[in-house]
């Protein structure tokens, strides 16, 4: 069975300052794909980036970044230099490759409540 | 607007009786989904739908019932709602069986209260 855990319900830091997101993922397939999302008050879902278990390259978007590490089942995510609009609940979520595998729904953790101080 | 539309955004309802959540998406996207947001549990899935007239369970299907009698709706009824049906519920296409080969879209949402 496929698992989504986000260990840290709720994190909240000083803005400017780094903060990472961990996920910690199980499944049994060899190809899967990995996920973010943010959810921000208004309520709605925004993808942020989806990942290959082939590609084990971090990736790096502006002040948004991302380590995946199959060794450790770990797929998390780093704000650098939060802001004020980072406030969100960000999702880690996890998906088959193909439909026999699960690849009709997404699996997502239990989120983590991100709160950026001004 | 191209995207996808849930109505109503918020439902207020009283245990027992029907509610229906409507999902309308304007890309012709095959697969339809529907979801249902818990605090401590992230997001979970209802049912699914492959095509008109294709559905099939998700995680949590109890005391749901779905139709798609056309592609670009995918109506979610509670037969007869219960508090614990009291949930935000989303709605969500893509136009390929794999989510590798595209984005999944998701609706904006309905928050739906069961007193």
């Amino acid at each position: 069975a496929q698992k989504v855990t986000q260990a840290q319900t709720e994190i909240s830091v000083v803005e400017k300052e780094d903060v990472t997101l961990d996920c910690v993922y199980e499944t049994r397939d060899t190809t899967y794909y990995l996920f973010w999302y943010k959810q921000p008050p208004s309520g709605e879902l925004v993808f942020l980036i989806r990942r290959n278990s082939f590609d084990e390259q971090n990736e790096i978007s502006g002040r948004y970044s991302w380590n995946f590490q199959k060794s450790t089942s770990s797929f998390n995510f780093t704000i650098t230099a939060s802001q004020v609009v980072d406030s969100a609940v960000y999702f880690c979520a996890l998906s088959g490759a193909r439909w026999d595998q699960g690849a009709q729904k997404l699996v997502f953790g239990q989120g983590t409540r991100l709160t950026i101080n001004p | 607007d191209a995207g996808i539309t849930q109505s109503p955004r918020y439902k207020i309802t009283e245990t027992g009786r029907q509610v229906t959540l409507m999902c309308h998406q304007t890309w012709s996207h095959s697969y339809m989904f529907w979801y249902r947001q818990d605090l401590g549990h992230g997001l979970r899935l209802i049912y699914y739908s492959a095509a008109a007239d294709i559905t099939d369970k998700g995680e949590v299907p109890d005391g749901y019932v779905v139709s798609r009698s056309k592609t670009e709706n995918f109506p979610l009824t509670l037969e007869s709602a219960t508090r614990s049906q009291t949930s935000v519920y989303f709605c969500a296409s893509r136009v390929k069986r794999e989510i590798a080969l595209g984005e999944q879209f998701f609706g904006p949402g309905t928050r739906l209260t069961v007193l």
